[in-house]
């Protein structure tokens, strides 16, 4: 069963204080892993998306690095429009799975100015 | 998202009465999934479709049934609402131009049962 953990919980920085937040993964063989962003009463949006390990993507202050085990999504001198739940779900590379996603629990990210 | 979206946006309903939720995109995408979003649960699957008239269960399937009749729409019903089905509710799509494996979601359904 594929499990994606997410850490931590909740995470609290002052406006530019750099940080990163950790995602482990237990999958059976990685199609891809991809980072969403979810502010409160909305949809999750989409963020990068990772594939192999040593690989990484950036977009503004994150920049989002893949390894075999985890990935971590760095934020870097992080802004208060930065806050949001920030999830983390991963693809199975077998046969028949339709693309689907198993989601961590996300890591609550507040920046206070 | 403007390409998907969801209704009813909130509903309250109470315990056995059915319900219907629609989402309904305008892109012309294959894959469409339901997700059930809940505090401490993180997003979980409930169904999903790869086509018209295809459908298979996800994770928490049990007390939904879904339907696929035309490609811009996929109903996600609960049969008789029980409490534990309080939840909000999100779809997306799969495919988008420009991406593979990405989904994006719609807006979401808020839904309570009393």
């Amino acid at each position: 069963e594929d499990q994606v953990t997410q850490s931590p919980e909740a995470l609290r920085l002052q406006e530019g204080e750099s940080s990163s937040l950790n995602c482990s993964y237990t999958v059976s063989g990685l199609r891809g892993l991809f980072w969403y962003r979810q502010d409160p009463g909305k949809g999750p949006e989409f963020l990068f998306t990772l594939y192999s390990a040593g690989e990484e993507k950036e977009k503004e202050r994150l920049k989002a690095t893949l390894t075999k085990k985890e990935s971590f999504l760095h934020i870097t001198a992080p802004k208060p429009e930065d806050s949001a739940t920030y999830l983390c779900a991963v693809q199975a590379d077998v046969g028949g799975s339709n693309y689907k996603l198993t989601f961590g629990k996300g890591t609550l990210l507040t920046v206070n100015p | 998202d403007a390409g998907i979206t969801q209704s009813p946006r909130h509903k309250v309903t109470e315990t056995g009465t059915p319900v219907t939720l629609r989402c309904h995109q305008t892109e012309n995408h294959r894959y469409m999934y339901w997700y059930r979003q809940d505090p401490g649960h993180g997003l979980r699957l409930i169904h999903y479709s790869y086509g018209v008239k295809d459908t298979d269960k996800g994770e928490v399937s049990d007390g939904y049934s879904v339907s696929r009749s035309k490609t811009e729409d996929f109903l996600l019903t609960l049969e008789s609402a029980t409490s534990s089905q309080t939840s909000v509710y999100f779809c997306a799509i799969r495919g988008r131009k420009g991406s593979y494996n990405e989904q994006f979601f719609g807006p979401g359904t808020r839904l309570t049962v009393l």
